[in-house]
């Protein structure tokens, strides 16, 4: 069973700083990791799939990828209270992709 | 594009009580539908895949039961509901072994 492991948080940041979200897993030969964002009370929404070593920009969101390490990063630049979520990271698992095992996930706070 | 739509969006049920979620999807065909759970401040539970009508995986032991009658139709059922079943249900769905997954509204379920 592969795991996916984060810092539960919460992480705090003043708004227009970098936030720093950071996961690891087991299996050293996923594929494919990805980014979602879960606001509280609500469901979760994906924001970012990443498939390959090093970064993948979209917006403010930056992924980063090392697989040597087996580590997956979000950055979020210039961070807004509208940023404040739980964040979860997530792995296919040896299925062939259809099973995803989920992060619990880590609380950003964006302070105003 | 594709939607997908979940009820209830909130229910209280006594213990003991049957249980029937629904979720359907629209604008694809053939996705592989899911079944999660989320405890208060926790991770997501995988509870039940499905690649295909009638083909049902369940990761979980437990007195919850799932079907897909249809392509884009899964629902999610108990006979009897016990107090551990409390939690925000989330539908999913992917489409091939992408790992992509796209959840619909939750519905949060208190039993009493």
């Amino acid at each position: 069973q592969k795991e996916v492991e984060q810092n539960s948080g919460p992480l705090s940041v003043p708004e227009g700083a970098i936030a720093s979200l950071n996961c690891t897993y087991s299996d050293r030969g996923s594929q494919s990791f990805f980014w979602y964002r879960q606001y509280s009370g609500k469901s979760p929404e994906l924001i970012m799939s990443i498939y390959s070593n090093g970064d993948k920009e979209d917006g403010r969101f930056t992924a980063q990828l090392n697989k040597a390490s087996q580590y997956v990063s979000l950055l979020i630049r210039d961070s807004q209270p509208s940023d404040s979520a739980t964040y979860l990271c997530a792995v296919p698992d040896d299925t062939g992709g259809f099973k995803t095992i989920f992060g619990a996930g880590t609380r950003l706070f964006v302070k105003a | 594009s594709q939607t997908i739509h979940q009820w209830p969006a909130t229910l209280v049920q006594p213990v003991g009580s049957p249980l029937s979620l629904e979720c359907t999807v629209e604008g694809t065909s053939n996705p592989n539908l899911y079944w999660y759970r989320q405890a208060a401040g926790r991770g997501l539970q995988l509870l039940f895949y499905s690649v295909g009508i009638g083909q049902i995986s369940s990761e979980v032991p437990q007195n919850l039961s799932a079907s897909r009658p249809q392509d884009r139709q899964f629902i999610l059922s108990s006979k009897k509901l016990l107090l551990s079943d409390s939690g925000f249900y989330l539908c999913a769905w992917s489409v091939g072994n992408t790992g992509e997954l796209f959840f619909g509204e939750g519905s949060r379920l208190t039993v009493l």
